[in-house]
């Protein structure tokens, strides 16, 4: 059973409207949370964190919200630029060795 | 931009053939993993390096085997290479008191 679920593949919003990209996970032993970006043909870049001392973490444009209770975390982008147009993961900090686990990714298009 | 080098960016094999993945690294982290991505799954885990001839299987890893004898160079090897491993490989890296993982550029692999 997937541990971490994006069940948006897809996502479109006009430029300068906020972008909200959401996320489920079932069970998390670290409550750490991290959100990666891909452009196509590039390696996914790093992009924000959360951890559960935290429910919100905010970096300039990116807001990253964690509700524990309902083990939804989700990923505002305002104003949305075309230029965040890519995949977006969620993912789940797996553990001491650092290994990650992604979500499937949603696709956003920031159209201008 | 994190020191990871992938090579080849791009290779296409026959079934059967041995394939070996070079992941190279700059900054000295001491871990080392290598993903897979395909349409539907996300990214996910083949096996990791936790240090120099210290390594452990992650979710996907049948098929494979990986080596590291220097810090700095991690190995991925499909020892008889599968239709079923045509797939984007990458390489990360962490280390030190951060908990993201940094991604190389992707090997794209295609096998015939």
């Amino acid at each position: 059973d997937q541990q971490v679920k994006q069940n948006s593949p897809s996502l479109s919003v006009q430029e300068g409207r906020i972008s909200i990209l959401n996320c489920d996970y079932t069970n998390s032993m670290f409550d750490y949370f991290l959100w990666y970006k891909k452009y196509p043909a590039e390696g996914p870049t790093f992009l924000i964190s959360i951890s559960s001392i935290k429910d919100k973490n905010e970096d300039g444009r990116f807001t990253v919200f964690l509700n524990k209770s309902a083990k939804h975390l989700s990923l505002h982008i305002v104003p949305s630029q075309p230029g965040d147009s890519a995949v977006y993961f969620c993912v789940e900090y797996g553990g001491s060795q650092g290994n990650l686990i992604f979500g499937k990714g949603t696709k956003l298009s920031v159209k201008p | 931009d994190a020191g990871i080098t992938q090579s080849p960016r791009h290779k296409v094999t026959e079934t059967g053939t041995p394939v070996t993945l070079r992941c190279h690294q700059t900054e000295n982290h001491r871990y080392m993993y290598w993903y897979r991505q395909d349409p539907g799954h996300g990214l996910r885990l083949i096996h990791y390096s936790y240090g120099v001839k210290d390594t452990d299987k992650g979710e996907v890893s049948d098929g494979y085997s990986v080596s590291r004898s220097k810090t700095e160079d991690f190995l991925l090897t499909l020892e008889s290479a599968t239709s079923s491993q045509t797939s984007v490989y990458f390489c990360a890296i962490s280390g030190g008191l951060q908990v993201e993982a940094f991604f190389g550029q992707g090997t794209r692999l295609t096998v015939v």
